[in-house]
């Protein structure tokens, strides 16, 4: 079965710096989808960007920023020009190519500083 | 605009009571799913429904049940079976084909009282 693992439950950073937050995932099968979700304190759970596995570059939207090495099975989070707005629980998710479950990492909590 | 409405926002459970939980979309998407959150932890899949009349059990299903009568409607019901049933839950849908990413509600938090 497919896991991911987010090993830190909690970061902070100033506002207007970087953070990168981490996803690690376990798989045998070489198709497939992650994600980044973020969970402000409403609960909503709000998509932030995604990457197909069978895609070498890495995806980008605005001043959300991925890092997938695929051999290393990694997925990392970077967050340009922190926000407060940024500050939530981070998800990182995975799903297999055909499949129609999301698998969640336990969750990293990024915390913005003034 | 279209979305994912959950109702109600907060629920409260007797001992040995059923609830339902309801969750409708107007996003046209043909694949629901409602998830638990627990403190501390993700998400975890309860059941899931890819067309109308047709649904399947998820990692956590026991203690629950749900119909999908309606493309737009996918209610969950909380039943007594479900010894430990406080958590936050919520409902998402997609687009069934391709990697279309699910779209989520802004959930439902059910207490025991």
């Amino acid at each position: 079965a497919q896991t991911v693992t987010q090993s830190q439950p909690e970061m902070s950073v100033q506002e207007a710096e970087t953070v990168t937050l981490s996803c690690t995932y376990d798989t045998s099968e070489s198709d497939y989808y992650l994600f980044w979700y973020k969970q402000p304190p409403s609960r909503q759970m709000i998509l932030v960007i995604r990457q197909e596995a069978y895609k070498q570059q890495n995806a980008t939207e605005n001043r959300f920023s991925v890092n997938f090495q695929k051999a290393a099975k990694s997925f990392s989070l970077k967050i340009s020009d922190s926000q407060l707005g940024d500050a939530a629980m981070y998800f990182c998710a995975y799903r297999s190519e055909g499949a129609q479950k999301l698998v969640f990492g336990q969750g990293t909590r990024l915390t913005i500083n003034p | 605009d279209g979305g994912i409405t959950q109702s109600p926002k907060y629920l409260f459970r007797k001992e040995g009571q059923n609830v339902t939980l309801s969750c409708e979309q107007n996003l046209n998407h043909d694949a629901m799913y409602w998830y638990r959150q627990d403190p501390g932890q993700g998400l975890r899949l309860i059941y899931y429904s890819q067309i109308v009349n047709d649904f399947q059990k998820g990692d956590i299903a026991e203690g629950y049940s749900v119909s999908r009568e309606k493309k737009e409607s996918f209610p969950l019901t909380v039943t007594s079976a479900q010894k430990n049933p406080t958590a936050f839950y919520l409902c998402a849908s997609a687009l069934r084909t391709g990697n279309q990413p699910q779209h989520f509600g802004d959930g439902t938090r059910l207490s025991i009282l």
